[in-house]
């Protein structure tokens, strides 16, 4: 079965800090991957999104991703956190075949004035 | 505006008492699915809709029914609930299977 692992539960940075959250999936075909936020006690928010092209794609609030395929990985960054970015991150992978999107665990992220 | 409304926003119930949750998309999207979400298991999908009168099972589907008679709506049915179903809820659409435009979500408690 198609997975998605997010290694870090919980990371703490201070504000302004840089900031990468890390997600790898299980091997397959070329997979459509996005990180979407939760805010406490928010719905879900799309940041970005990676279909295929430049693996290096931009998304919403300051943030981009990269894909690396030799590495099964999709890790999002962000070169100066601000306190408001404080909210749970999910790293999702689309079935590249049918309709099933896999989320993993959910990385928390804590901000330090 | 472009949405996807569920509700209720947040139910307390019994064991047993069936329930229906609601769920709308204004964006005439052929997919819809339905996630519940534990702390540190992420969100799991428990049914998705490819279109009307389409429907199939997700990660977790035992204890839930769907049903899909129009393309904008997407109920969740719990017809007999258990404790173990106490969790936040969210209903998603999409166009084409792209990304998911997310409900604000239902927090239920099965008592």
């Amino acid at each position: 079965a198609q997975s998605v692992t997010q290694p870090d539960i919980h990371i703490t940075v201070s504000e302004g800090a840089s900031l990468e959250l890390r997600c790898n999936y299980s091997y397959g075909a070329t997979p459509y991957l996005f990180w979407y936020v939760q805010s406490p006690g928010q719905g879900l928010q799309l940041l970005l999104k990676y279909f295929s092209g430049d693996t290096l794609v931009q998304g919403i609030k300051g943030f981009e991703a990269e894909f690396k395929r030799s590495q099964s990985s999709f890790n999002l960054r962000k070169p100066s956190v601000h306190w408001s970015d404080a909210a749970e991150y999910f790293c999702v992978r689309r079935d590249n075949y049918g309709q099933n999107f896999v989320f993993g665990p959910g990385t928390r992220l804590s901000v330090l004035p | 505006e472009a949405q996807v409304t569920q509700n209720p926003r947040y139910l307390i119930t019994v064991t047993g008492k069936k329930l229906t949750v609601t769920c709308s998309q204004n964006m005439n999207h052929e997919y819809m699915s339905w996630y519940r979400q534990d702390p540190g298991l992420g969100l799991r999908q428990i049914y998705y809709s490819m279109n009307v009168e389409v429907t199939d099972k997700g990660d977790v589907p035992e204890g839930y029914k769907v049903s899909r008679k129009e393309k904008r709506n997407f109920p969740l049915i719990l017809e007999s609930p258990s404790p173990n179903q106490t969790s936040l809820y969210f209903c998603a659409s999409s166009s084409s299977s792209l990304d998911e435009f997310f409900g604000p979500g239902t927090r239920l408690t099965v008592l």
